[in-house]
């Protein structure tokens, strides 16, 4: 199984430019998220859902929008970056109902905005 | 703002020996905590979880200690390996799959 896959890996952009960082999972699971890490720190939770067609925020949200068209993909859009949004981005994902605190993540999106 | 924490952001221990890695975190009421593992360019991977209603859990090498009244937990690796290098995170399980992570201990293998 290919579980929880990143694209891009590495991705460079300029202030006020877009993207999509994509992320897709196999596992047929319900939930999925989005975190960023900082350099020494922890990752922190940005925008998560719980089921196709719905979505919430998380911690950090601002400068980020998601979508859940389908159960397998949850894509975060960069509307216009900026360089505090230069970090290493997880997706992640787990099934609903599950008795452990198991997310499972991608390799990550490394970003640099400059 | 941040409900876990790390004591220490390395720790340096022998081929061999046990590793004990700490966490407090502030609410009284979190009643369920991760650990995860995180080795370099890759995705933090579970290790082990405990809820409040236990002191204590076992996996293959690994323990957690959860100690309510000071609110402190930690996580213990038995014999430990130069395959355990790596970044520790604990973390607090807010529901819906939300996680909140401490800032991470970067583990260190001396042969």
């Amino acid at each position: 199984n290919a579980g929880v896959t990143q694209t891009p890996k590495f991705q460079v952009l300029k202030t006020g430019q877009s993207m999509t960082l994509q992320c897709a999972q196999d596992m047929n699971h319900e939930y999925m998220s989005w975190y960023r890490q900082d350099p020494g720190m922890g990752l922190r939770l940005i925008h998560y859902s719980v089921g196709a067609g719905i979505t919430d925020q998380g911690e950090v949200p601002n400068g980020y929008n998601v979508s859940r068209s389908t159960t397998e993909d949850f894509p975060l859009r960069l509307l216009s970056a900026a360089p505090s949004q230069t970090s290493v981005y997880f997706c992640a994902s787990s099934p609903a109902g599950a008795n452990t605190g198991e997310l499972f993540f991608g390799e990550g999106s490394r970003l640099t905005v400059l | 703002g941040e409900s876990v924490g790390l004591h220490l952001p390395t720790l340096s221990v022998q081929e061999g020996d046990n590793s004990i890695i700490n966490c407090a975190y502030s609410n009284s009421a979190s009643d369920y905590f991760i650990w995860y593992k995180q080795e370099s360019g890759k995705g933090p991977q579970f290790i082990i979880d405990i809820r409040s209603n236990m002191d204590k859990r076992q996996g293959q090498r690994v323990t957690v200690l959860l100690n309510k009244t000071v609110k402190h937990l930690s996580l213990q690796i038995a014999a430990t390996q130069p395959g355990d290098s790596a970044v520790y995170f604990c973390a607090e399980n807010q529901g819906a799959q939300k996680l909140v992570f401490g800032q991470g201990t970067r583990l260190t293998i001396n042969p």
